[in-house]
C-alpha cells in the first residue's frame, strides 16, 4: 500500500505570511497532484506534477515534486483569506489510481 | 458547463436501511471514481469505472457496497445494510480517460451520509 504522509495537519497564519505544506512516502510516484477542498465542496485539481525536480508556479502558489519522485511541497508566498482550504496531495504510481494524502487545513487570519 | 451531479447532497437515514447515492459524470468523460472522505481516514478510493466497466473495487469496505454503472452517464453506490460507521461523505469524480498525469479528475460536491 502506498502511503502520503502531509504535513502539517493543520497551519495558522496572518494574511500575508508564507507557508509550505509537506507530502511524503517512502514509494515512488509517476506523477502528483495537488488539491484545494472548501467546506461542502469537492476537491479542484490545482495542479499536476509529474518530472523529478520540476518546479510549477500558479500565481502566488510554487509546487515542487522531489528528485526522486517520492515528495512534494506547497508554497504559498503572501497568503491571503482566499487561500484557506483544505490541500489535499494524490499521488499516482500508474494508470489512474489516486492515493490522497490526509490533507492539511490552512487557515489564513485578516 | 456542468460538472458532476451527485444526488442527495445529505442523507439522514437509520441503521439497516437501504442508501442509494446517485452520480452524473461531465458528459463525454469515460473514467468514474467512487470516493469516501471521513475525518479518521482522509479522502479513499472505493471502486472506479472505465467505460462503465468497474476496473478496481478493492476499496470497496465489504459486501454491503455496491456500485453499478449501467451506462455513460450514470452511477450509483448502494449500502445495504447501512451502518453506523458509514458516516461520511462520499463523492463522485470523473475524468476524460487514461492516465491521470494527463486526464484530472474532477470532483462533485458530494453526499453527507449519516447513518443513526
Amino acid at each position: 500500500t502506498q502511503l502520503l504522509e502531509q504535513s502539517p495537519q493543520f497551519l495558522s497564519i496572518q494574511e500575508g505570511e508564507n507557508l509550505t505544506v509537506y507530502c511524503n512516502s517512502s514509494s515512488v510516484f509517476s506523477s502528483l497532484q495537488w488539491y484545494r477542498q472548501e467546506p461542502g465542496e469537492g476537491p479542484v485539481l490545482l495542479v499536476t506534477v509529474v518530472t523529478g525536480g520540476e518546479v510549477k508556479k500558479l500565481k502566488r502558489l510554487t509546487f515542487q515534486f522531489g528528485d526522486a519522485r517520492k515528495d512534494s511541497s506547497l508554497h504559498i508566498t503572501a497568503a491571503q483569506t482566499g487561500d484557506t482550504g483544505l490541500y489535499l496531495c494524490a499521488g499516482s504510481a500508474a494508470g489512474n489510481k489516486l492515493t490522497f494524502g490526509g490533507g492539511t487545513r490552512v487557515l489564513v487570519k485578516p | 458547463d456542468a460538472g458532476v451531479i451527485q444526488s442527495p447532497r445529505h442523507e439522514v437515514t437509520e441503521m439497516g436501511q437501504e442508501v442509494t447515492l446517485r452520480c452524473k459524470p461531465i458528459s463525454g468523460h469515460n473514467s468514474l471514481f467512487w470516493y469516501r472522505q471521513t475525518m479518521m481516514r482522509g479522502l479513499e478510493l472505493l471502486i472506479y469505472f472505465n467505460n462503465n466497466v468497474p476496473i478496481d473495487d478493492s476499496g470497496m469496505p465489504e459486501d454491503r457496497f455496491s456500485a453499478k454503472m449501467p451506462n455513460a452517464s450514470f452511477s450509483t453506490l448502494k449500502i445495504q445494510p447501512s451502518e453506523p460507521r458509514d458516516s461520511a461523505v462520499y463523492f463522485c469524480a470523473s475524468s476524460l480517460t487514461g492516465s491521470v498525469s494527463n486526464q484530472p479528475q474532477h470532483f462533485g460536491d458530494g453526499t453527507r451520509l449519516s447513518i443513526l
